[in-house]
């Protein structure tokens, strides 16, 4: 069982909807991290968030709103998609954001944009 | 950003023979790691490397980190059903963000 827990594991969702994919981890990790992965693609990198501050927003259109309440939850806000947003949503957390730090990763959120 | 290049892209093979996983750049990596994901879920950490001509072993799976730092391989040995997924390499910066290759999607059938 993965450590970091994602909820929902399926979202299907209307282009004019807002919905909100939510992340919790309980390891005592001050760095969280969401990425974005297409079918046969590796993960891409969209926010860290380092002792619950944004410090890196990876030039993700203003439609993906992140937010990190306390230092065990990610959520990420969405609305008003579009199709190519479709994608599994990972979210990951390391102990911190400095090098080498393993990231944990929950199993996703399989995003589908009608 | 540094270049990388991971090969092969996909790989498959029968149960018992060896495969080994390229991970290259144009660039000096400071560390790497490598990642295993499996169907439905998401990557795991299998190794991070740090020290050029670093060799480090997890059962059946061997990595070695380039002198130079800009390479790294994965060898496993006696493949087994379980060893299945998409292997991927992720030098890290020195800002703590991995940059993924592309991944080679490994299969071993029974």
């Amino acid at each position: 069982d993965t450590e970091v827990t994602q909820t929902p594991k399926h979202l299907v969702m209307g282009m004019t909807n807002k919905k909100s994919l939510k992340c919790e981890q309980h390891m005592g990790h001050r760095a969280m991290y969401w990425y974005k992965q297409k079918a046969k693609k590796p993960p891409e990198l969209m926010f860290v968030y380092s002792y619950e501050k944004l410090s890196i927003n990876e030039s993700v259109p203003s439609r993906f709103s992140p937010e990190c309440p306390n230092s065990s939850l990610l959520n990420l806000h969405l609305h008003a998609l579009q199709p190519e947003d479709s994608a599994l949503y990972l979210c990951a957390s390391s102990p911190t954001d400095y090098s080498n730090q393993p990231q944990h990763f929950g199993d996703g959120t399989r995003l589908s944009i009608l | 950003t540094q270049l990388l290049e991971q090969s092969p892209q996909f790989l498959s093979i029968q149960e018992g023979e060896n495969l080994t996983v390229y991970c290259n750049s144009s660039s000096v990596f400071s560390s790497l790691q490598w990642y295993r994901q499996e169907p439905g879920e998401g990557p795991v950490l299998l190794v991070t490397v740090v020290t050029g001509g670093e060799v480090k072993k997890l059962k059946r799976l061997t990595f070695q980190f380039g002198d130079a730092r800009k390479d790294s391989s994965l060898h496993i040995t006696a493949a087994q059903p379980g060893d299945t997924g998409l292997y991927l390499c992720a030098p890290t910066d020195s800002w703590g963000k991995l940059q993924f290759g592309a991944g080679t999607q490994v299969v071993v059938t029974p």
